[in-house]
């Protein structure tokens, strides 16, 4: 199962900035948050990942919460081709692997025009 | 563009046959994955190989096998099939053995439709 929880689904106006949330309340100490984007149908895409620091890249900024048990994915100015559905993972330790990524449902973000 | 390349896009086959899928992954990349993604399961993980030797297996079925040959390229065999195998299959790959802290790439998937 996966350990994340995402709401279904989100609008965002083109040009604005898109704040995705994602819930993690049973993340472990070592255990990062990935976030990955799939457009229809297209093969998951990699944005971004982060353990309790903020972290920023040229698609997007991840803000983990103190606690951890919460992150945001922020897109800062969202244009029609991220429309997309948005998948936040835990990494999650299976028996001492951690290499299968978990998909949950995710959020599908729908950018207007 | 991730740089893991997947073979072919779309494949239509019939009840009972047996395909082939074909995966290269990003160039220095030694761990190749494969998942499936079909509309009532989503995204389910398969099994993963690295550097030629299976690594980690997760929800695939005992008429499914996979590979990964000395030149680090892997082929998902699919044999038996079924109406409900109907589904995007992805191919991901990674630098390592796949801990924490690795990113895994995905491949723009192949198509499988089972008539």
């Amino acid at each position: 199962d996966a350990k994340t929880t995402q709401p279904t689904s989100m609008d965002c106006a083109e040009g604005r900035a898109a704040n995705l949330p994602c819930n993690h309340s049973t993340i472990s100490g070592n255990e990062y948050v990935y976030w990955y984007r799939q457009i229809h149908s297209q093969g998951p895409q990699y944005i971004i990942h982060g353990l309790k620091n903020n972290e920023t890249n040229e698609m997007a900024s991840l803000i983990i919460t103190e606690d951890r048990k919460s992150s945001t994915l922020i897109l800062p100015h969202a244009t029609l081709r991220d429309t997309a559905v948005y998948y936040c993972i835990v990494r999650v330790n299976y028996g001492g692997a951690t290499n299968k990524l978990i998909f949950g449902t995710g959020t599908l973000l729908a950018v207007q025009p | 563009d991730s740089g893991v390349t997947q073979t072919p896009k779309h494949l239509i086959t019939a009840t009972g046959q047996r395909v082939t899928l074909r995966c290269s992954p990003r160039s220095g990349d030694l761990s190749v994955y494969w998942y499936q993604q079909s509309l009532d399961q989503g995204l389910q993980f398969l099994i993963q190989y690295y550097n030629g030797e299976e690594r980690a297996k997760g929800n695939i079925l005992e008429r499914f096998s996979a590979q990964q040959f000395p030149d680090l390229h892997s082929e998902l065999n699919l044999s038996s099939l079924e109406l409900g195998d109907s589904a995007l299959y992805f191919c991901a790959s990674s630098e390592g053995t796949g801990g924490y802290q690795e990113t895994q790439y995905f491949g723009p998937g192949t198509r499988l439709l089972v008539l």
